[in-house]
């Protein structure tokens, strides 16, 4: 059974930091793995997706790294801003048919 | 393109009375939509999957007798929940999956409170 992990829980950095988030899967065999972001009371806004076959997606200040075999992907903001504060998810689905299974988040702070 | 929407936004509803909230595909069509429960602070769990045109399959401990799910064109899922309690208080997201990519779209979510 997949399940997904993330490190730390919440994070509070001062602005123009760098910060890394952490995700962790038990079960390698993934299609995809996909960085949201969520503010609070809303829906989700997705960031980057990874496909299984790459090892890295980049978006304006987001990096999202994947290791398949390590069960790992990590997501690093450069120059973090205070309007980067929100809840960031990991979620992996394990086939173009299946289920996305969402790790528990992480809840950003930037404090200007 | 890709855009899912949800409606309502948000709803309060009295305790026993069932409200049904939709989930739709505006610019593509999708086999399979799922719906997603998330409580305050904790991350979204996976409740049912529909496909269009057939019965829903519902994830352990969802009661499908309570949350109704009806995916009866390739654009529209409902989600039905009877006899409403307060515990069923909740932020509840869909998702649909394309029939070209596959990935999985999210709408924007429906706070539920049941007073």
């Amino acid at each position: 059974k997949q399940e997904v992990t993330q490190i730390p829980a919440a994070l509070s950095v001062p602005e123009g930091e760098n910060l890394v988030l952490n995700c962790s899967f038990t079960d390698s065999a993934i299609y995809n793995l996909q960085w949201f972001r969520q503010d609070p009371g809303k829906g989700l806004t997705s960031l980057l997706l990874i496909q299984s076959s790459q090892r890295e997606q980049t978006s304006g200040r987001l990096n999202a790294s994947l290791d398949k075999s390590s069960g790992r992907s990590t997501l690093y903001i450069a120059a973090s801003q205070p309007g980067d504060s929100a809840t960031y998810l990991c979620a992996v689905i394990r086939t173009s048919y299946d289920k996305v299974i969402f790790g528990p988040g992480t809840s950003l702070s930037v404090i200007p | 393109g890709a855009v899912v929407s949800q409606h309502p936004s948000w709803v309060i509803c009295k305790s026993g009375t069932s409200v049904k909230i939709e989930c739709r595909s505006l610019d593509f069509q999708a086999t399979t939509m799922f719906w997603y429960r998330q409580f305050p602070k904790q991350s979204l769990m996976l409740m049912a999957t529909s496909n269009e045109g057939s019965k829903a399959t519902y994830e352990q401990g969802v009661e499908k007798d309570k949350f109704l799910i009806n995916h009866a064109s390739l654009t529209l899922s409902t989600l039905t929940v009877t006899s409403a309690h307060p515990e069923d208080s909740s932020f509840y997201i869909c998702s649909a999956r394309g029939t070209i990519s596959y990935e999985q779209y999210f709408g924007p979510g429906t706070r539920l409170t049941v007073t």
